[in-house]
């Protein structure tokens, strides 16, 4: 079984610039997670979608936007970087919205680096 | 504010050693799950404890959630250099609407 791809592995960016990162779960699981990785900060939430809706938000801008499909594929985008957007992005897929039962599993995760 | 707290930050062992790293919090949790993340890869669960008191056994890594629900210890015995990683703990506060909180992480590193 196919586990959670992310692309791209790695993207540099200029700042103001602006990106999209794709999510592709593991095959029935109907419920994609994004979070945002960097040393100082560690994993933080960012939405949730499960059937195509945002299930759950985190305390990001309005910048950060997110979608899911029909097939449960999800995309990230992010506006006018910054900065301090360059971290490791993290796409995570569970079978139901997720909860103890409902693990999450990752993907690999995107580089994002800004300058 | 860091609701959940790991220590140490970083660990740097010899093989064959034995080691525990800690997640704390001042709030209860409902559940609490333990990750490891290899570099260049997503985390990867190892377990999920939910019961206050519960131990679970992986192997040589033995995970403990304390009878309060307030923190949660994992040991590992005898450290082999595939141990190596960040094990990060995430916890779903009671009450809370599932919404998974993050500690920081303890980087391990064990040599041969």
């Amino acid at each position: 079984k196919a586990g959670v791809t992310q692309t791209p592995r790695y993207l540099i960016k200029t700042r103001g610039q602006q990106v999209t990162l794709s999510c592709s779960p593991i095959s029935g699981h109907r419920s994609v997670s994004w979070y945002q990785q960097t040393p100082g900060q560690g994993l933080q939430f960012l939405f949730e979608y499960f059937s195509e809706t945002q299930r759950n938000k985190g305390n990001f801008p309005g910048r950060f936007s997110g979608r899911q499909f029909s097939n449960s594929r999800s995309e990230m985008n992010v506006s006018t970087l910054e900065l301090g957007d360059s971290a490791l992005y993290l796409c995570a897929s569970s079978l139901d919205l997720s909860s103890y039962n409902s693990p999450l599993h990752f993907g690999n995760g995107t580089r994002l680096t800004v300058t | 504010t860091q609701l959940l707290e790991q220590s140490p930050q970083f660990l740097s062992i010899q093989e064959g050693e034995n080691l525990t790293v800690y997640c704390n919090s001042s709030s209860v949790f409902s559940s609490l799950q333990w990750y490891r993340q290899e570099p260049g890869e997503g985390p990867v669960l190892l377990v999920t404890v939910v019961t206050g008191g519960e131990v679970k056994k992986l192997k040589r890594l033995t995970f403990q959630f304390g009878d309060a629900r307030k923190d949660s210890s994992l040991h590992i015995t005898a450290a082999q250099p595939g141990d190596t990683g960040l094990y990060l703990c995430a916890g779903v506060f009671a009450g809370n609407n599932r919404k998974l909180i993050w500690g920081l992480g303890t980087s391990l590193a064990v040599n041969p």
